[in-house]
């Protein structure tokens, strides 16, 4: 049962570009959607959150949208930089206790 | 302050062995959140523990995997008689509060242990 759905697995953009990462789900009882970025064997960071009841929130490079009629949401990563190349995972908060349920996540390549 | 520490980083084990993971919280979280990352895949949620109490585990194998949180030291997720499907990344998680109270930003992650099973 995938709940949440990042359905393209890589994406390359050049530096100083737009990167703009989908993400879908299927859960409507999501109260919080997060995005992670993850570095070849590190863990997950936490990079910025919405809530359900909002549709964008920003912070610096990075902002996310949320539809919630579509079930969709996107990360935008403005301007891209070479640090940024990483895999980011898309996920849903369910339920009090804070579990959370990730997409298969993008990998990002950003290119001189 | 340090951060999640996880410990092996790389554990390769037989089949039928047993695999230790230990993972230790952020100083002053009693939250843990244990997932599983197969390859070409994204975490996959296993158990929540606080201090000394599973509160959700629905994420677990049924057979074979448990997991603790005891009073003093670190949390340990424990595979018995491990096999070949077991080998993935494993990376806990730790909070200071139910991470859905405030959106999951008190949520850190550790850097996980690679369990390969030969």
């Amino acid at each position: 049962d995938q709940q949440v759905k990042q359905n393209s697995p890589s994406l390359s953009v050049q530096e100083g570009r737009i990167s703009i990462l989908n993400c879908d789900y299927t859960n409507s009882m999501f109260d919080y959607f997060l995005w992670y970025k993850k570095y070849p064997a590190e863990g997950p960071t936490f990079l910025i959150s919405i809530s359900s009841i909002k549709d964008k929130n920003e912070d610096g490079r990075f902002t996310v949208f949320l539809n919630k009629s579509a079930k969709h949401l996107s990360l935008h990563i403005v301007p891209s930089q070479p640090g940024d190349s990483a895999v980011y995972f898309c996920a849903g908060l369910t339920d009090s206790w804070g579990k959370l349920q990730f997409g298969a996540g993008t990998q990002v390549v950003v290119t001189p | 302050n340090a951060g999640v520490m996880q410990n092996p980083r790389h554990l390769v084990r037989r089949r039928g062995q047993e695999a230790r993971l230990r993972c230790s919280p952020m100083k002053g979280h009693s939250h843990v959140y244990w997932y599983r990352q197969l390859p070409e895949e994204g975490l996959k949620f296993m158990v929540y523990l606080q201090k000394e109490n599973i509160i959700d585990e629905s994420g677990m194998p049924k057979e074979r995997f448990s997991a603790e949180f005891p009073k003093e030291g670190p949390s340990i997720l424990r595979i018995q008689q491990v096999v070949r499907g077991d080998s993935a990344a494993y990376f806990c998680a730790s909070s200071d509060l139910p991470s859905s109270r405030t959106g999951n930003t008190e949520a850190f992650f550790g850097q996980g242990t690679r369990l390969t099973v030969v």
